[in-house]
Protein backbone atom coordinates (compact mmCIF):
# COMPACT_ATOMS: atom_id res chain seq x y z
CA UNK A 1 0.00 0.00 0.00
CA UNK A 2 1.76 3.36 -1.02
CA UNK A 3 -0.65 5.54 0.93
CA UNK A 4 -2.47 7.46 -2.33
CA UNK A 5 -5.67 6.57 -2.41
CA UNK A 6 -7.67 6.94 -5.72
CA UNK A 7 -11.41 6.59 -6.42
CA UNK A 8 -13.26 5.58 -8.17
CA UNK A 9 -11.32 2.31 -9.45
CA UNK A 10 -13.05 1.91 -12.58
CA UNK A 11 -15.24 4.22 -14.04
CA UNK A 12 -17.14 3.80 -17.09
CA UNK A 13 -19.05 6.31 -19.08
CA UNK A 14 -19.95 7.71 -22.83
CA UNK A 15 -18.71 10.31 -25.33
CA UNK A 16 -19.40 13.81 -24.29
CA UNK A 17 -19.82 12.83 -20.65
CA UNK A 18 -18.07 14.30 -17.97
CA UNK A 19 -16.23 12.87 -14.88
CA UNK A 20 -14.13 13.79 -11.93
CA UNK A 21 -11.27 11.41 -10.51
CA UNK A 22 -9.93 11.88 -7.04
CA UNK A 23 -6.81 11.77 -5.23
CA UNK A 24 -5.90 11.34 -1.97
CA UNK A 25 -2.12 12.30 -1.11
CA UNK A 26 0.18 10.21 1.91
CA UNK A 27 0.39 12.16 4.79
CA UNK A 28 2.86 14.98 4.69
CA UNK A 29 3.20 14.93 1.10
CA UNK A 30 2.19 18.03 -0.26
CA UNK A 31 2.71 17.27 -4.23
CA UNK A 32 0.24 15.75 -6.45
CA UNK A 33 1.05 14.37 -10.38
CA UNK A 34 -1.25 13.53 -12.26
CA UNK A 35 -0.64 11.01 -15.12
CA UNK A 36 -2.52 9.74 -18.23
CA UNK A 37 -1.59 5.79 -19.28
CA UNK A 38 -3.06 4.26 -22.53
CA UNK A 39 -3.05 0.90 -23.20
CA UNK A 40 0.84 -0.49 -23.77
CA UNK A 41 2.34 3.18 -23.42
CA UNK A 42 4.12 5.14 -20.83
CA UNK A 43 3.43 7.41 -18.40
CA UNK A 44 2.21 11.03 -19.71
CA UNK A 45 2.49 13.84 -17.00
CA UNK A 46 -0.94 16.07 -16.88
CA UNK A 47 -0.43 18.31 -14.12
CA UNK A 48 1.38 19.26 -10.78
CA UNK A 49 0.01 20.87 -7.96
CA UNK A 50 2.07 21.68 -4.92
CA UNK A 51 0.24 22.89 -1.77
CA UNK A 52 -2.84 24.30 -3.10
CA UNK A 53 -0.71 25.70 -6.54
CA UNK A 54 -0.52 24.59 -10.13
CA UNK A 55 3.13 24.46 -10.62
CA UNK A 56 3.76 22.16 -14.19
CA UNK A 57 1.58 21.25 -16.55
CA UNK A 58 2.47 18.61 -19.26
CA UNK A 59 0.76 17.42 -21.93
CA UNK A 60 -3.23 18.16 -20.50
CA UNK A 61 -5.92 18.57 -23.12
CA UNK A 62 -8.03 21.85 -22.72
CA UNK A 63 -11.09 19.69 -21.60
CA UNK A 64 -9.01 18.70 -18.76
CA UNK A 65 -8.54 20.26 -15.50
CA UNK A 66 -7.71 19.84 -12.03
CA UNK A 67 -7.28 21.54 -8.50
CA UNK A 68 -6.04 20.52 -5.47
CA UNK A 69 -7.83 21.41 -1.89
CA UNK A 70 -6.78 22.92 1.39
CA UNK A 71 -7.07 19.57 2.38
CA UNK A 72 -4.22 18.48 -0.21
CA UNK A 73 -6.75 16.03 -2.02
CA UNK A 74 -7.07 16.17 -5.71
CA UNK A 75 -9.59 16.17 -8.44
CA UNK A 76 -8.83 15.86 -12.04
CA UNK A 77 -12.10 16.99 -14.30
CA UNK A 78 -12.13 15.26 -17.67
CA UNK A 79 -15.26 16.74 -19.60
CA UNK A 80 -16.48 16.27 -23.33
CA UNK A 81 -14.67 12.59 -23.12
CA UNK A 82 -13.48 10.84 -26.49
CA UNK A 83 -13.10 7.02 -27.10
CA UNK A 84 -9.53 8.17 -27.23
CA UNK A 85 -9.52 9.42 -23.56
CA UNK A 86 -9.78 5.77 -21.90
CA UNK A 87 -6.97 5.03 -20.36
CA UNK A 88 -5.80 4.19 -16.69
CA UNK A 89 -5.30 7.12 -14.54
CA UNK A 90 -2.31 7.81 -11.62
CA UNK A 91 -2.47 10.18 -9.23
CA UNK A 92 1.53 10.22 -7.57
CA UNK A 93 2.57 12.15 -4.60
CA UNK A 94 5.70 13.44 -2.83
CA UNK A 95 7.02 15.28 -0.16
CA UNK A 96 6.78 18.93 -2.64
CA UNK A 97 10.95 17.84 -2.77
CA UNK A 98 11.15 16.90 -6.27
CA UNK A 99 14.73 14.94 -4.94
CA UNK A 100 12.15 12.44 -3.32
CA UNK A 101 10.22 9.28 -5.00
CA UNK A 102 6.94 9.62 -6.18
CA UNK A 103 4.39 7.13 -4.84
CA UNK A 104 1.42 5.86 -6.81
CA UNK A 105 -2.08 5.05 -6.57
CA UNK A 106 -3.36 2.11 -8.02
CA UNK A 107 -5.25 4.35 -10.71
CA UNK A 108 -8.61 4.78 -12.45
CA UNK A 109 -9.74 2.80 -15.09
CA UNK A 110 -11.42 4.79 -17.12
CA UNK A 111 -13.06 3.31 -20.08
CA UNK A 112 -15.54 5.51 -22.90
CA UNK A 113 -18.29 3.60 -24.86
CA UNK B 1 12.78 21.03 -23.20
CA UNK B 2 14.00 18.60 -21.07
CA UNK B 3 13.86 14.52 -22.00
CA UNK B 4 14.76 11.29 -21.19
CA UNK B 5 15.84 8.63 -23.27
CA UNK B 6 15.14 4.97 -22.38
CA UNK B 7 16.48 2.16 -24.07
CA UNK B 8 15.68 -1.13 -24.97
CA UNK B 9 11.76 -0.17 -25.71
CA UNK B 10 11.61 -4.24 -25.24
CA UNK B 11 14.23 -6.65 -23.84
CA UNK B 12 13.81 -10.65 -23.52
CA UNK B 13 16.73 -12.54 -21.79
CA UNK B 14 16.72 -16.08 -20.15
CA UNK B 15 16.22 -17.03 -16.74
CA UNK B 16 19.42 -16.63 -14.74
CA UNK B 17 20.49 -13.98 -16.73
CA UNK B 18 21.27 -10.37 -16.44
CA UNK B 19 19.26 -7.68 -17.99
CA UNK B 20 20.47 -4.04 -18.07
CA UNK B 21 18.17 -1.21 -19.21
CA UNK B 22 20.32 2.48 -19.60
CA UNK B 23 18.83 5.85 -19.63
CA UNK B 24 19.97 9.38 -21.02
CA UNK B 25 18.86 12.08 -19.94
CA UNK B 26 19.46 15.96 -21.22
CA UNK B 27 19.17 18.33 -17.63
CA UNK B 28 22.99 18.46 -16.74
CA UNK B 29 21.46 20.08 -13.76
CA UNK B 30 19.36 16.65 -12.73
CA UNK B 31 20.53 14.85 -9.96
CA UNK B 32 18.26 12.79 -8.61
CA UNK B 33 17.31 9.33 -10.62
CA UNK B 34 14.41 6.87 -9.72
CA UNK B 35 13.72 3.66 -11.73
CA UNK B 36 9.85 2.42 -10.71
CA UNK B 37 8.74 -0.85 -12.29
CA UNK B 38 5.08 -1.43 -13.33
CA UNK B 39 3.69 -4.84 -13.41
CA UNK B 40 0.46 -5.24 -15.62
CA UNK B 41 -2.72 -3.34 -14.78
CA UNK B 42 -0.78 -2.16 -11.57
CA UNK B 43 0.61 1.38 -10.08
CA UNK B 44 4.67 1.95 -10.87
CA UNK B 45 6.38 0.80 -7.55
CA UNK B 46 9.79 2.38 -6.70
CA UNK B 47 12.80 -0.37 -6.70
CA UNK B 48 15.80 1.35 -6.56
CA UNK B 49 17.07 5.32 -6.85
CA UNK B 50 20.21 7.03 -7.01
CA UNK B 51 21.16 10.78 -6.90
CA UNK B 52 24.08 12.62 -8.53
CA UNK B 53 26.52 12.15 -5.82
CA UNK B 54 27.13 8.50 -6.05
CA UNK B 55 28.29 6.70 -8.79
CA UNK B 56 26.46 3.23 -7.81
CA UNK B 57 23.71 1.69 -6.09
CA UNK B 58 23.12 -1.58 -5.15
CA UNK B 59 19.99 -3.57 -3.53
CA UNK B 60 20.52 -7.54 -3.58
CA UNK B 61 19.60 -8.42 -7.44
CA UNK B 62 19.07 -4.84 -8.39
CA UNK B 63 21.98 -2.17 -8.92
CA UNK B 64 21.93 1.33 -10.61
CA UNK B 65 25.03 2.82 -12.20
CA UNK B 66 25.44 6.68 -13.18
CA UNK B 67 27.39 8.62 -15.25
CA UNK B 68 27.29 12.05 -14.78
CA UNK B 69 30.02 13.04 -17.36
CA UNK B 70 27.70 11.17 -20.06
CA UNK B 71 24.34 12.24 -19.04
CA UNK B 72 23.50 8.17 -18.64
CA UNK B 73 21.68 6.06 -16.15
CA UNK B 74 21.41 2.13 -16.25
CA UNK B 75 19.35 -0.63 -14.45
CA UNK B 76 21.29 -3.96 -13.73
CA UNK B 77 19.10 -6.66 -12.80
CA UNK B 78 20.93 -10.04 -12.23
CA UNK B 79 20.22 -13.34 -11.74
CA UNK B 80 16.56 -12.35 -13.48
CA UNK B 81 13.83 -14.16 -12.53
CA UNK B 82 9.69 -14.96 -14.33
CA UNK B 83 8.70 -12.61 -11.38
CA UNK B 84 11.24 -9.62 -12.79
CA UNK B 85 8.80 -9.44 -15.87
CA UNK B 86 7.36 -6.18 -16.19
CA UNK B 87 7.54 -2.58 -17.83
CA UNK B 88 10.24 -0.54 -15.96
CA UNK B 89 10.54 3.71 -16.27
CA UNK B 90 13.37 5.74 -15.17
CA UNK B 91 12.94 9.37 -14.54
CA UNK B 92 15.19 12.09 -13.94
CA UNK B 93 14.31 15.60 -11.97
CA UNK B 94 16.38 18.35 -10.75
CA UNK B 95 16.07 20.05 -7.05
CA UNK B 96 14.21 23.36 -7.18
CA UNK B 97 12.06 22.55 -10.27
CA UNK B 98 9.04 20.39 -10.17
CA UNK B 99 10.10 18.80 -13.30
CA UNK B 100 9.99 14.93 -12.86
CA UNK B 101 11.21 13.75 -16.27
CA UNK B 102 10.07 9.77 -17.46
CA UNK B 103 12.03 7.31 -19.74
CA UNK B 104 9.33 5.59 -21.92
CA UNK B 105 9.33 2.24 -20.61
CA UNK B 106 11.36 -0.94 -20.98
CA UNK B 107 8.93 -4.07 -21.33
CA UNK B 108 11.43 -7.02 -19.62
CA UNK B 109 10.55 -10.63 -19.90
CA UNK B 110 12.02 -13.48 -18.33
CA UNK B 111 11.81 -16.73 -20.48
CA UNK B 112 11.77 -19.65 -18.26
Amino acid sequence: DSGVTQTPKHLITATGQRVTLRCSPRSGDLSVYWYQQSLDQGLQFLIHYYNGEERAKGNILERFSAQQFPDLHSELNLSSLELGDSALYFCASSDGNSNQPQHFGDGTRLSIL
Amino acid sequence: GENVEQHPSTLSVQEGDSAVIKCTYSDSASNYFPWYKQELGKRPQLIIDIRSNVGEKKDQRIAVTLNKTAKHFSLHITETQPEDSAVYFCAATTSGTYKYIFGTGTRLKVLA
